[in-house]
Order: structure tokens, then C-alpha cells, then sequence
């Protein structure tokens, strides 16, 4: 079925660990994005990306790379893990538009102990 | 810095109640989405609103867009448990790539 889907739903590490966490779209969209879920704060944006191999930094790309080598895959690589970095993550595409419809994947759950 | 504040946080009703959620920020936002969000899973869209002033209505939700397009409401009509979830508004300014979004409300509706 056509849609977005992460890997791994859940990931427990430890600190200093690279961590990868898989998004996958189907449906072409030019834009995907990965936000972080926490507590008090909502959803808030790491990365972006426009098109493959253009990508921008969001409100808190600190800690995180991404690439995007093709259109329909957008990993998010923590390289050294930090307790900090425990949260949920989502993926989002969008085919564009002014305002374009975001749509999410089911999340990763990372644990970073 | 948060730009969109929700309120309330958390909001536990009983079916048939009606129930408003606020997204306020000092800044201008070009259009505001809400999303809805259930346990496990990633928010959906609900509405997009472009213009100051934009009510739209979906079945029973009624969506607002403030004059200044600084602020947004959702009023829900005589709830049900179905509309439990998580509301997040979202803001965006200029391009949809930054978008920013509300600190959320969490909803619960009991039969």
C-alpha cells in the first residue's frame, strides 16, 4: 500500500551509539521533513528536505544528519546518542503547496539510556 | 521559545459537551492548520485556514482563523468519544517548510 512508513517503531541505545531511524515514502513527494515529539513542547522540526540531496536544518538539528540520495527515503542519523535525544520521532512528506498537507508516519519511539 | 501556545492543556468532557481550543502567538502566521493525533500514530490533517477572519466547518468542528492571523479556535459541537485525541495547530510563515507548530490539547471524551 502507497503511504509513508519508519523503522524501527521502537529503538533502545545507549549512550554514544549511532542510531538510524528509516522513513519511506511512496507516493513521490518532493518535501519530507523529521520532527521530534516531547512533553510540553509539541512537535518541533530537525530537518527538511526539498528535493534529493537538498536538506535544511530546522529548529533543532543539533545532534542529527540526514541525507536524502533519493526521492522516497529520508534517514535521520543520531551519531552519538545522548539521553537528551530520548523522544518520539516522525517523518512527514509533502507534495508542496501553499500551505501544504503534511503526512505523518506512525513514529519511532528512541530510549537513549 | 514556544511561538503557539495552546490552551487548554488538558480538556476531559463527557459526550454531548461542547469544548473550545485556543492556539494564541504574538506572531503573524500566512495560514494555520490543526491536526489531529490518536496514541500510536502520527497527526492527520484537519483544516487549513488562509485568511483573517476564515471560519470553516467540518460536521460538527468549527474552525477560526483571528482577524490579525495571530490566533485560531476549534469549537467542537456536543463531542463524542470519537473525538478524543491530541489537537495540534500548526503555523506557518511564508513557506510551509518551517512549520510550527502548537504545544497541543489533549482531549477526552467519556460516553
Amino acid at each position: 500500500d502507497a503511504g509513508i512508513t519508519q523503522s524501527p517503531r521502537y529503538k533502545i541505545t545507549e549512550t554514544g551509539r549511532q542510531v538510524t531511524l528509516m522513513c519511506h515514502q511512496t507516493w513521490s513527494h518532493s518535501y519530507m521533513f523529521w520532527y521530534r515529539q516531547d512533553l510540553g513542547h509539541g512537535l518541533r522540526l530537525i530537518y527538511y528536505s526539498a528535493a534529493a540531496d537538498i536538506t535544511d536544518k530546522g529548529e533543532v538539528p543539533d545532534g542529527y544528519v540526514v541525507s536524502r540520495s533519493k526521492t522516497e527515503n529520508f534517514p535521520l542519523t543520531l551519531e552519538s546518542a545522548t539521553r537528551s535525544q530520548t523522544s518520539v520521532y516522525f517523518c512527514a512528506s509533502c507534495s508542496g503547496g501553499v500551505p501544504g498537507e503534511l503526512f505523518f508516519g506512525e513514529g519511532s519511539r528512541l530510549t537513549v539510556l | 521559545t514556544q511561538l503557539l501556545e495552546q490552551s487548554p492543556q488538558f480538556l476531559s468532557i463527557q459526550e454531548g459537551e461542547n469544548l473550545t481550543v485556543y492556539c494564541n502567538s504574538s506572531s503573524v502566521f500566512s495560514s494555520l492548520q490543526w491536526y489531529r493525533q490518536e496514541p500510536g500514530e502520527g497527526p492527520v490533517l484537519l483544516v487549513t485556514v488562509v485568511t483573517g477572519g476564515e471560519v470553516k466547518k467540518l460536521k460538527r468542528l468549527t474552525f477560526q482563523f483571528g482577524d490579525a492571523r495571530k490566533d485560531s479556535s476549534l469549537h467542537i459541537t456536543a463531542a463524542q468519544p470519537g473525538d478524543t485525541g491530541l489537537y495540534l495547530c500548526a503555523g506557518a510563515r511564508g513557506g510551509f517548510q518551517k512549520l510550527v507548530f502548537g504545544t497541543g490539547t489533549r482531549l477526552l471524551v467519556s460516553p
